[in-house]
């Protein structure tokens, strides 16, 4: 696709609610991260994917949260019964080799817009 | 203390005027510099990475002091639609970015 693409870019869930959120990076692009970014921070790191593999999730703030991306390419974040404190904007990004690498653009999706009431 | 840090603003500035951005880190072995524009409700974007000899883009000069552990954003010349936040982000050993908190610019007619 032209960019990375992330939905639903709106959701308002109910607290203790679980919620999936979708992200469909760069065809081809290797690399994917997760960052959640709150209202007038920079975006903090949640999670990184290098094709398949989780290589790290040092950055998820608690065992309600989880990603995964199976086949290396579309990856979903989910968080399980949401908290107030849970409601950010969640950020997916990802870059066309593995991250780290000389000259390695990551290119950021418009993010997915979670409240939690 | 947050691994990088910037002064969070916000910065109003005439048309025209030259403004500067600065941003500390903390980690003394981080290798990749970058800034960062955010428009409202939109996602960053890479403005320019940041290397040791410093570099220009136009009316962007950026520039990267190891010693004091800052980076530097210099924008000449503001235009409106200069307005936004910008983020510098540093990349250590790890694989992701660590970004700042944001500085906030608005340029005023």
């Amino acid at each position: 696709g032209a960019g990375v693409s992330q939905s639903p870019r709106y959701k308002v869930a109910k607290r203790g609610q679980d919620v999936a959120l979708r992200c469909d990076p760069i065809s081809g692009h290797v690399s994917l991260f997760w960052y959640q970014q709150a209202l007038g921070q920079g975006p903090e790191f949640l999670t990184y994917f290098q094709n398949e593999a989780q290589l790290d999730k040092s950055g998820l703030p608690s065992d309600r949260f989880f990603a995964e991306r199976p086949e290396g390419s579309v990856s979903t974040l989910k968080i399980q019964r949401t908290q107030q404190e849970d409601s950010a904007v969640y950020l997916c990004a990802s870059s066309l080799v593995f991250a780290g690498a000389s000259g390695n653009t990551i290119y950021f999706g418009e993010g997915s817009w979670l409240t939690v009431v | 203390r947050k691994e990088v840090e910037q002064d969070p603003g916000p910065f109003n500035v005439p048309e025209g005027a030259t403004v500067a951005f600065n941003c500390t880190y903390s980690n003394s072995a981080s290798q990749s510099f970058f800034w960062y524009r955010q428009d409202c409700r939109k996602e960053p974007k890479l403005l320019m990475s940041v290397y040791s000899s410093g570099n220009e883009d136009g009316r962007f000069t950026a520039q990267l002091n190891r010693a004091s552990q800052y980076i530097s954003l210099l924008i000449r010349d503001s235009k409106l639609s200069d307005s936004a936040t910008y983020l510098c982000a540093v990349r250590g050993s790890a694989r992701q970015l660590t970004f700042g908190s944001g500085t906030q610019l608005t340029v005023l007619p």
